[in-house]
């Protein structure tokens, strides 16, 4: 069975300064992806980046960056120059490729971003 | 327009009463999902649907049932709401090939069961 684990419940960031979300993951499976995703205060889920266990290269997109230590199992978020929009839930997912697709998900952590 | 709908966004309901929440879908996506979330946790798979002849049960299925009437639209239905499935429930979209396929959520349907 896969697991998410997401050990901040919650974390502050002073505005402009960059944060990292910690998630760890548990499967036996050699092929996965890893996934983030940001939930604001008015509930949508929104895809931020994506990383492949075969991936060499850890993932950015745009001010979003994954530090993939697959030894480790961790996949961390790193946001950069926090924005006050920031502030929000994040989600860690794991989706096992011989599993259809199917997400895993994480307890979330809460961002909040300091002015 | 948004490409994953879902409806109704809020439902406030008693015990007892059916329910069916519905979710269409503009991406062309043969894949689509049911999950629920609960206050600080996160997202759990209720029901997944890979074709319109496919359903399969996710980790929490009992209470719940899915028709997958076309390719675009998957509905979930309460038969007889319990005050426990209050939650906020999301249909999500993905694609059928590629590794890095994200699942595309709709906005969420926020029920109460009084």
């Amino acid at each position: 069975a896969q697991k998410i684990t997401q050990t901040q419940p919650g974390m502050f960031v002073q505005e402009k300064e960059a944060v990292t979300l910690d998630c760890t993951y548990d499967t036996s499976d050699q092929s996965y992806g890893l996934f983030w995703y940001k939930q604001p205060s008015s509930g949508e889920m929104i895809f931020l980046i994506y990383q492949g266990s075969y991936d060499e290269q850890n993932a950015t997109e745009g001010r979003y960056s994954l530090n993939f230590q697959k030894a480790r199992k961790s996949a961390n978020l790193v946001i950069s120059a926090s924005q006050l929009g920031d502030s929000a839930m994040y989600f860690c997912a794991m989706r096992v490729n011989n599993a259809g697709n199917m997400l895993t998900f994480g307890g979330g952590t809460r961002l909040m971003v300091k002015p | 327009d948004a490409d994953v709908t879902q409806t109704p966004r809020n439902r406030i309901t008693k015990t007892g009463k059916r329910i069916m929440l519905e979710c269409s879908q503009t991406k062309g996506h043969d894949r689509m999902y049911w999950y629920r979330q609960d206050p600080g946790l996160g997202l759990r798979l209720i029901y997944y649907s890979f074709d319109v002849k496919d359903i399969n049960k996710g980790e929490i299925s009992d209470g719940y049932s899915v028709s997958r009437q076309a390719q675009a639209k998957f509905s979930l239905s309460l038969e007889s709401a319990i005050p426990n499935q209050t939650a906020l429930y999301f249909c999500a979209t993905s694609g059928q090939s590629g590794p890095n396929q994200p699942q595309h959520f709709g906005d969420g349907t926020r029920l109460s069961i009084l």
